[in-house]
């Protein structure tokens, strides 16, 4: 079975740096056509897509907001971390990471429960 | 302002049928990118309707189908029932962003 879950701070201050670590089990990010997507929610509004992290450690962020995220992995530890600079409070939202398969099209096949962060002073 | 474009609510009476558009570009679906739609109970995670313009994972009952043509795709869904009421999203990869995108979100309201 597989099953990602979020992790990190409910709540940070402008300025301060997110770091957010997905927890998944059932597949080995090692795996070639493996990829772990991180996605955002800010309340009651549409899916943003924030990142990929692929199994040969390529990594792909996006355009808007690639200047603020960096990921690494732990593969013995089966975790993937997001960091995001300079938070502001319109990133306040919820962020979700979910397994994606080359195989499936890209298709975000199993999605983590979400973590809501909140951005305030 | 998302890069695909659906309507933010569509509604039937239980059994009806209702579709959602998915209206994007020649840089997403247009591209022969492969469309993934996704329900989104309110309070919980987006959750993989179809992927791959017309597969369906195990558990999503046959009443929900897809279709693509052009720069457009659509799901629809036939026999509509109360746990139905979602919001849906579309996702794709466009090659302009080098990035995925997903659709505005559609509410199905179940009258």
């Amino acid at each position: 079975q597989v099953t990602l879950k979020e992790s990190g701070p409910a709540l940070v201050k402008p300025t301060q740096t997110l770091t957010l670590t997905c927890t998944f089990s059932g597949f080995s990010l090692s795996r070639s056509g493996m990829r772990v997507i991180w996605i955002r929610q800010p309340p009651g509004q549409g899916l943003e897509w924030l990142a990929r992290i692929d199994w040969d450690d390529d990594k792909f962020y996006s355009r808007s907001l690639e200047t603020r995220l960096t990921m690494s992995t732990d593969t013995s530890k089966n975790q993937v971390v997001l960091r995001m600079t300079n938070m502001d409070p319109v990133d306040t939202a919820t962020y979700y990471c979910a397994r994606c398969m080359a195989a499936d099209g890209d298709a975000f096949d199993t999605w983590g429960q979400g973590i809501m962060v909140t951005v305030s002073s | 302002q998302s890069v695909l474009t659906q309507p933010p609510s569509v509604s039937g009476a239980p059994g009806q049928r209702v579709t959602i558009s998915c209206t994007g570009t020649s840089s997403n679906i247009g591209g022969l990118y492969d469309v993934h739609w996704y329900q989104q109970i309110p309070g919980t995670a987006p959750k993989l309707l179809f992927y791959g313009n017309n597969n369906r994972p195990s558990g999503v009952p046959d009443r929900f189908s897809v279709s693509k043509s052009g720069t457009s795709a659509s799901l629809a869904i036939t026999g509509l029932q109360a746990e139905d009421e979602a919001e849906y999203y579309c996702q794709t990869y466009d090659s302009s962003l080098n990035g995925y995108v997903f659709g505005s979100g559609t509410k199905v309201t179940v009258l």
